[in-house]
């Protein structure tokens, strides 16, 4: 199993409304991502949980909560947010050390409307 | 300010031909390169990566060639076909940190019959 699943695929919210984005993999590895993705952009890193803790932070608005409840979840609370938060989500995952971490596997995302 | 770039928005080549993306960085402390290619409605799929160690790395149709010096890296498919059609996004990873990843604006690329 080389994927990375992630619920729902789609998503319209108000910005009154919590919600949550789920992602999942079962490949073992122990490092997993949030990427955001505007149209026509890069992805852009927002989370990265090692080992089942967060590493990585990039300076992402507190309306947007990771959670990674255990290596094989990863879980995006969402709460208050802006119709420029509306985005491709992106969820991925890699082994988590060595050489072969960098090379990520992603999940289909999640397009977020916030309307 | 963008640490990799893609200047070629799209690129279209014929089938059997070879497509050649290009990607410049500006940072030298990258040490590992990373090709991702996405289809529509679809998550970026890994294709191919060259560490600052290596010249070339080649994997079947795909080639990724990295000057250094020029802090440039291309992506050679041969031959082109059809269902290469899709957005490829040049990646690179800081020596600092095996978890970042920082990704061009992606170049589109189709193939034509």
């Amino acid at each position: 199993d080389t994927e990375v699943t992630q619920t729902p695929k789609h998503l319209v919210m108000g910005m009154t409304n919590k919600k949550s984005l789920k992602c999942e993999q079962h490949m073992g590895h122990r490092a997993m991502y949030w990427y955001k993705q505007k149209a026509k952009k890069p992805p852009e890193l927002m989370f990265v949980y090692s080992y089942e803790k967060l590493s990585i932070n990039e300076s992402v608005p507190s309306r947007f909560s990771p959670e990674c409840p255990n290596s094989s979840l990863l879980n995006l609370h969402l709460h208050a947010l802006q119709p420029e938060d509306s985005a491709l989500y992106l969820c991925a995952s890699s082994p988590g050390q060595g050489r072969m971490n960098t090379e990520a596997f992603f999940g289909q995302g999640t397009r977020l409307t916030v309307v | 300010d963008q640490q990799v770039k893609q200047n070629s928005p799209s690129l279209s080549v014929q089938e059997g031909r070879i497509s050649i993306l290009n990607c410049d960085y500006t940072n030298s402390m990258f040490d590992y390169f990373l090709w991702y290619k996405k289809y529509p409605a679809e998550g970026p799929t890994f294709l191919i990566s060259i560490s600052s160690i290596k010249d070339k790395n080649e994997d079947g149709r795909f080639t990724v060639f990295l000057n250094k010096s020029a802090k440039h890296l291309s992506l050679h498919i041969v031959p082109s076909q059809p269902g290469d059609s899709a957005v490829y996004f040049c990646a690179a990873r800081g020596m600092d940190s095996s978890y970042k990843l920082i990704f061009g604006s992606g170049t589109r690329l189709l193939v034509r019959p």
